[in-house]
């Protein structure tokens, strides 16, 4: 148990379905993070959060929109996505650049497949 | 811009061996952290070990260590005494120090063999 949850962690969804990924830290943290993990392929940063800003966000496409309520949550809103989005999609936290020593923490994951 | 290169997609060792991943990253930097993280199958993400790049010596974690080659900037893992537990996709990782970012290589996949 590393202190970070996601759900679901399996959504099956159809091009035209709106939903949300939820991610919570319960370690304290202030930067969480969104990657996207596809087979063969590294993994991708989607979005950076920074004591609940926004401080990255690498060229994602605005069918993906974060949220970032508090240090605590962080979402992924989906809409119209395309069957290339299906992947594992990762929720990470950690101290913050402030921090001397710093360790991402991950949560499970969630599962998307986009029909 | 900062790379991070794992040149092997796949090895295999039979329990008990031991195993050295390779990993070697490319930056103009010189304040840095390493990492190798572990992802077994279906379960999740966990850190291995972690480097500062201000520190000579190598870092250790039980049967897990590293060669930290801050010149050749080379950053391999060795696992000693494998074990079936260790099987997974092992991550090597780059963070610039003033950075919340970290840069992730492509993975190498571990099988280990009874």
């Amino acid at each position: 148990e590393t202190g970070v949850t996601q759900t679901p962690r399996h959504l099956v969804m159809g091009m035209t379905n709106k939903k949300s990924l939820k991610c919570e830290q319960h370690l304290g943290h202030n930067a969480m993070y969104w990657y996207k993990q596809s087979a063969k392929k590294p993994l991708e940063l989607m979005f950076v959060y920074s004591l609940e800003e926004r401080v990255e966000n690498n060229s994602v496409p605005s069918r993906f929109s974060p949220e970032c309520p508090n240090s605590s949550h962080l979402f992924l809103h989906l809409h119209t996505l395309q069957p290339e989005d299906s992947a594992l999609y990762l929720c990470a936290s950690s101290q913050g650049q402030l921090a001397s020593t710093d360790t991402q923490y991950f949560g499970p994951g969630t599962r998307l497949t986009v029909l | 811009a900062q790379t991070v290169t794992q040149s092997q997609p796949e090895m295999s060792v039979q329990e008990a061996e031991t195993v050295t991943l390779s990993c070697t990253y490319d930056t103009s930097e010189s304040d840095y952290y390493l990492f190798w993280y572990k992802q077994p199958p279906s379960r999740q993400m966990i850190l291995v070990i972690r480097q500062e790049a201000y520190k000579q010596q190598n870092a250790t974690e039980n049967r897990f260590s590293v060669n930290f080659q801050k010149a050749a900037k080379s950053f391999s893992l060795k696992i000693s005494d494998s074990q079936l537990g260790d099987a997974a996709m092992y991550f090597c990782a780059y963070r610039r120090r003033r950075d919340d970012k970290i840069i992730f290589g492509k993975g190498t996949r571990l099988h280990i063999l009874p």
